[in-house]
């Protein structure tokens, strides 16, 4: 079975850090695109970051210079690593597949995500 | 600064027939940024819809259609049920690793 489960989320204060984790089962983190999607509560989703197979990140405006995408082939594992969080980072992090190939981009396998809540 | 557009809410009667939209602030929404939808339910993931315009999602009913209607992508439903009731999302794929969503539409069926 395809799964995709995130973990890491908490509370944390304003200015500091937070590493997220999303373990993959049934799909590889090393050959596939793989993103992270965020929603704030009672909002809308916004897409924040992608690392492609070949280890090219991307970014949105939001979150660039402050967020990095890595991912852990021996585990299988994506994370996200934010830093100098506000409290607009406030949301659910969900891990997501977008599939070039099969699906033209559209994301098939999204995780439930993991809160994460920026306040002092 | 992208902006993807959708309404934000919508309401249907029960079998009846609704098309949401998803623009752009600036300019037209086309193929080549292979518009995908997604239905939400609270404190559920997505669920993928269409992807890459017009094309189904495996177990998706028919009752979908994704489409470009003028300088918009368009989500269809047709006989409208309750459990349509939902978030409904859109999202460009706007090249060079830039994805963009919509900010989403409450349908409401009643």
């Amino acid at each position: 079975e395809v799964q995709l489960v995130e973990s890491g989320g908490g509370l944390v204060q304003p200015g500091g850090s937070l590493r997220l984790s999303c373990a993959a089962s049934g799909i590889s983190v090393s050959t596939n695109y793989m993103s992270w999607v965020r929603q704030a509560p009672g909002k809308g989703l916004e897409w924040v970051s992608v690392i492609y197979d070949d280890g090219t990140a991307y970014y949105a405006d939001s979150v660039k210079g402050r967020f990095t995408i890595s991912r852990d082939t021996s585990k299988n594992t994506l994370h996200l690593q934010m830093s100098s969080l506000r409290a607009d980072d406030t949301a659910v992090y969900s891990c997501a597949r977008p599939h070039s190939a099969a699906y033209h981009y559209a994301f098939d396998i999204w995780g439930q995500g993991t809160m994460v809540t920026v306040s002092s | 600064q992208t902006v993807v557009t959708q309404e934000p809410s919508f309401s249907v009667s029960p079998g009846g027939t609704v098309t949401l939209t998803c623009g752009l602030s600036s300019g037209s929404v086309s193929t080549r940024y292979y518009p995908s939808w997604y239905q939400q339910t609270p404190g559920q993931a997505p669920r993928t819809l269409i992807y890459s315009t017009n094309t189904r999602f495996s177990g998706v009913p028919d009752r979908f259609s994704g489409s470009i209607l003028g300088n918009k992508a368009a989500l269809t439903i047709t006989g409208a049920r309750a459990d349509d009731e939902s978030d409904y999302y859109c999202v460009l794929y706007m090249g060079s690793g830039l994805w963009v969503f919509g900010g989403g539409t409450k349908l409401t069926v009643l």
